[in-house]
């Protein structure tokens, strides 16, 4: 079935670090990619998301390539800010079988230090 | 513009009560919603969608149900709550179609059944 891994956390860094969050998935076909931020006490918001093999999706200073070869999907950032301490969540939905569903990583916590 | 409500935000229950949590959306018409759950420390898993009035697809076998009596309206329901309820549930709402749909999430409910 599909899945999605994400690199555990959780990840500490320094205000205006370099981030990457890793994203691997294993789907059938060509799924769409997402990127979801959960802020502390909060649902789920959406982030970026690419549709199809070598998109970029972007938002906020945030960046990450669609790579079918290597099926991964990683967040980065080129300078962390303290308000970027959240829960980031990759997911995917393949157009096989439920289209409905994403199907989500278990989050990776990041924590920016000042 | 499009806003989702959910309520209550925080929920303290005893083991057997009944619950009904409630989900709003504004601002669309027909959209497709969704009630997901996350647990301490885990990603998020689909319990319910629905595409329309009436209609209700449930994911995963459980001590839940869903309803949508009204257009922009989610209601997730159980008669006699377990321990094992206890989480972060979260409502989205979908636009766009199928494979190209885009979920947005509400602001969650956490629900401690004790």
């Amino acid at each position: 079935g599909d899945s999605v891994t994400q690199m555990e956390g959780p990840v500490t860094l320094s205000e205006e670090a370099f981030l990457t969050i890793n994203c691997t998935y294993t789907a059938t076909g060509y799924p769409s990619l997402f990127w979801y931020v959960q802020y502390p006490g909060e649902g789920l918001q959406l982030l970026l998301k690419a549709t199809k093999a070598d998109d970029k999706g972007s938002n906020k200073g945030f960046e990450a390539t669609y790579r079918k070869e290597t099926t991964s999907f990683h967040l980065e950032k080129g300078s962390v800010q303290v308000s970027d301490s959240a829960v980031y969540f990759c997911a995917l939905r393949t157009p096989s079988g439920s289209a409905r569903q994403l199907t989500f990583g278990s989050g990776t916590q990041l924590t920016v230090l000042p | 513009s499009q806003t989702i409500h959910q309520w209550p935000a925080t929920l303290v229950q005893p083991v057997g009560s009944p619950l009904s949590l409630e989900c709003t959306v504004e601002g669309t018409s027909n959209p497709n919603l969704y009630w997901y759950r996350q647990a301490a420390g885990r990603g998020l898993q689909l319990l319910f969608y629905s595409v329309g009035i009436g209609q209700i697809s449930s994911e995963v076998p459980q001590n839940l149900s869903a309803s949508r009596p009204q257009d922009r309206q989610f209601i997730l329901s159980s008669k006699k709550l377990l321990l094992s309820d206890s989480g972060f549930y979260l409502c989205a709402w979908g636009t766009g179609t199928g494979f190209f749909e885009t979920q947005y999430f509400g602001p969650g409910t956490r629900l401690l059944v004790l």
